[in-house]
């Protein structure tokens, strides 16, 4: 049990266009995801929290028009890159927690390797 | 605020040799201690936790770690590696709540054939 399923694993695309980035809890209902980004060979960075029905919580330093997260529904965190540029070629995680797990159970997606070009 | 300090950035071991790699952590509040494996390209898996009750904890793949709050460390062992032990391992804590976890920088372990 709690799976976390995060799509594209891999995306391509040019500078100045948008790609979005889903994470889906498939068999628990997630009120909170947080979304990573991890720079080669290093450690993943926190970028904001998204919790469902309401706005995001970003970390210092996260430009909140250019990394827009949605949570619509209890099972879909949505992550848009706009306008994306080469900087923004990164790998790029969730995480989610069933509500009732307790103090541990975070599950990660496999992540999105996101490259500019 | 929580800060984890992961001293080795790589390890390179023999294949069946121990192995130990070293979590420190800072936090003014209690804490909950994890590690994760990454393999290339991919996400996180969940090797063991530390929430409460027995300072030992034994995780998945033979590995095991030790909670000492008094050196506020929460190092990963491994009494004889495998060549598939080979990835980055991330020490990792959080406080109560829906809070996030707070990473290491990560220790590349390389196991040598």
């Amino acid at each position: 049990g709690a799976v976390v399923s995060q799509h594209p694993s891999r995306v391509i695309c040019k500078s100045g266009t948008s790609v979005k980035i889903e994470c889906r809890s498939l068999d628990f209902q997630a009120t909170t995801m947080f979304w990573y980004r991890q720079f080669p060979k290093q450690s993943l960075m926190l970028m904001a929290t998204s919790n469902e029905g309401s706005k995001a919580t970003y970390e210092q330093g996260v430009e909140k028009d250019k990394f827009l997260i949605n949570h619509a529904s209890l099972t879909l965190s949505t992550l848009t890159v706009t306008s994306a540029h080469p900087e923004d070629s990164s790998f790029y995680i969730c995480s989610a927690r069933p509500h009732d797990r307790g103090l541990g159970g975070y599950t990660f997606g496999s992540g999105t390797r996101l490259t500019v070009v | 605020a929580q800060s984890v300090t992961q001293l080795d950035s790589q390890v390179p071991v023999f294949e069946e040799a121990p192995v130990e790699l070293r979590c420190n952590y800072s936090s003014s509040v209690s804490v909950y201690l994890f590690w994760y494996v990454q393999y290339p390209n991919q996400g996180l898996q969940l090797l063991l936790k530390y929430l409460s009750g027995s300072t030992l904890v034994k995780g998945i793949n033979g590995f095991e770690a030790e909670f000492n709050k008094s050196q506020t460390s929460f190092h990963l062992r491994k009494p004889s590696v495998h060549i598939s032990d080979t990835a980055e391992y991330f020490c990792a804590v959080r406080t109560s709540g829906n809070t996030p976890l707070v990473f290491g920088k990560g220790t590349r372990l390389s196991v040598i054939a």
